[in-house]
């Protein structure tokens, strides 16, 4: 019965270079939420999907960031064009139902820096 | 703008001490508050609250939610060097999204 599942763990970029995230839910989950944390700061909400829709991104910098959730497949978050601001952990949750009404399970993060 | 603030920001205990962490909210529309231990990996779910003076408690945890006064407390007992740890706080404000606290940072002493 495995958890969210997130790849990479660790991800080293340099600047300009793009950044790839993956994050497969709990089995049976079809809703999934990225999060950021940066160091000594809490998490921040990103973006919503549920399978082949962004229901909401707007906790998602409007430029080089972009989220899909594929009807096959995890859900990417990709960043293009790293900064060393991007350099944060990047956690996803997923929840059976809409997370209003249902607790969200965290993967393990991958953790991104960029040089 | 709804936000979460957790004290204290860090502790450090002796190793059977109690601990009561807090966490207050400002919200617009309240549905839940959520307790996660976060060591070097996934936030792992603690309690979820959704109504005011029930208890939740598992093991040496505890924690309960106070409406009135927009907070919660989570308690640890007897604690231990494997509750070492961030523990976060976060609210549901009706919708998806979760509000954050920053966290208290628990350091258990041996």
């Amino acid at each position: 019965n495995a958890g969210v599942m997130q790849n990479p763990r660790h991800l080293v970029r340099r600047r300009g270079q793009e950044a790839r995230l993956r994050c497969s839910p709990m089995k049976g989950h079809s809703h999934v939420y990225w999060y950021r944390q940066l160091p000594e700061e809490g998490l921040k909400f990103m973006v919503y999907l549920q399978k082949e829709n962004i229901i909401d991104e707007s906790g998602m910098p409007k430029e080089r960031f972009s989220a899909e959730f594929p009807k096959e497949g995890p859900s990417i978050l990709r960043i293009q064009q790293v900064v060393r601001g991007d350099s944060a952990a990047y956690f996803c949750a997923s929840s059976r139902n809409d997370a209003s009404t249902d607790t969200q399970y965290f993967g393990p993060g991958t953790r991104l820096t960029v040089l | 703008e709804d936000k979460v603030v957790q004290s204290p920001l860090s502790l450090v205990v002796h190793e059977g001490d109690t601990v009561t962490l807090n966490c207050s909210y400002e919200v617009t529309n309240f549905r839940s508050l959520l307790w996660y231990k976060q060591e070097k990996k996934a936030p792992t779910f603690l309690f979820m609250l959704t109504s005011s003076g029930i208890e939740k408690k598992s093991g040496r945890l505890s924690s309960i939610l106070d409406k009135k006064e927009l907070s919660s407390i989570l308690n640890i007992t007897a604690t231990q060097t494997g509750d070492s740890a961030i523990y976060l706080c976060a609210v549901s404000s009706g919708t998806y999204k979760y509000i954050f606290g920053t966290g208290t940072r628990l350091k258990v002493l041996a």
